[in-house]
């Protein structure tokens, strides 16, 4: 069974710290995601990967980096965390290029004090 | 650029009404278009899927057809029950673009028995 996995359902952190969210897949795909959703704008692309050490800029990345070191493994970073980076964070993977469906997380709501 | 545009929720109704969610897009060339679910708590599922003009994709009871001359994929289910309370979501990928979906809002939807 297709499975995404995130470090933490709920997760409390005070303004200007460093923060780390961990997406894992257990299906060897080689394409992995991070969006944030905000209620009344939907889903929102921050960072992919396509493959381990590569990246690219979604609509959002401003404030976040990514981290790819292991195909399986994708980091989401805020490096200083500010309020406005509350919100539901969601991780999805898929498979080779060409491939659509993506498969998610159950996502991690950050709350920034 | 590619776009989705849903209808605004919430949509309240009762069991075993038929229900219809409009999704329609803007987008080059011949995008694949989806439908993901989101229950309480949870994160996305993929619904359903149509790849070209004219597929009908299906699953649960819900059914939304690929229409180029309108450049719509409403979701209908003709009997909802209490266990469809979910968000659902509208989602487009064209197919020479880059490896990310690209989502409508959302559409919240409350069964009432």
């Amino acid at each position: 069974d297709v499975k995404v996995t995130q470090s933490s359902r709920y997760l409390v952190k005070r303004t200007g710290e460093k923060v780390f969210l961990e997406c894992v897949q257990d299906m060897d795909h080689e394409n992995m995601f991070w969006y944030r959703q905000d209620p009344g704008l939907g889903l929102r692309l921050i960072y992919f990967s396509y493959d381990v050490k590569m990246k690219e800029k979604g609509d959002i990345p401003e404030g976040y980096s990514v981290s790819r070191e292991k195909k399986e493994r994708f980091s989401l970073i805020l490096e200083s965390a500010s309020t406005n980076q509350t919100s539901m964070y969601l991780c999805a993977s898929s498979p080779q290029v060409g491939w659509y469906e993506q498969y998610f997380g159950p996502g991690t709501r950050l709350t920034v004090t | 650029g590619d776009s989705v545009t849903q209808m605004e929720g919430p949509v309240t109704l009762s069991e075993e009404a038929f229900l219809t969610i409009n999704c329609t897009y803007t987008a080059t060339g011949y995008p694949s278009l989806f439908w993901y679910v989101q229950y309480p708590g949870e994160g996305l599922q993929l619904l359903l899927k149509a790849t070209k003009a004219d597929d009908k994709g299906s699953n649960k009871g819900f059914e939304a057809t690929y229409r180029k001359e309108t450049t719509s994929f409403h979701l209908e289910k003709g009997s909802v029950q209490v266990s469809d309370s979910a968000v659902y979501f509208c989602a487009l990928r064209w197919s020479n673009s880059g490896y990310a979906l690209n989502f409508g809002k959302g559409t919240s939807l409350l069964v009432t028995p």
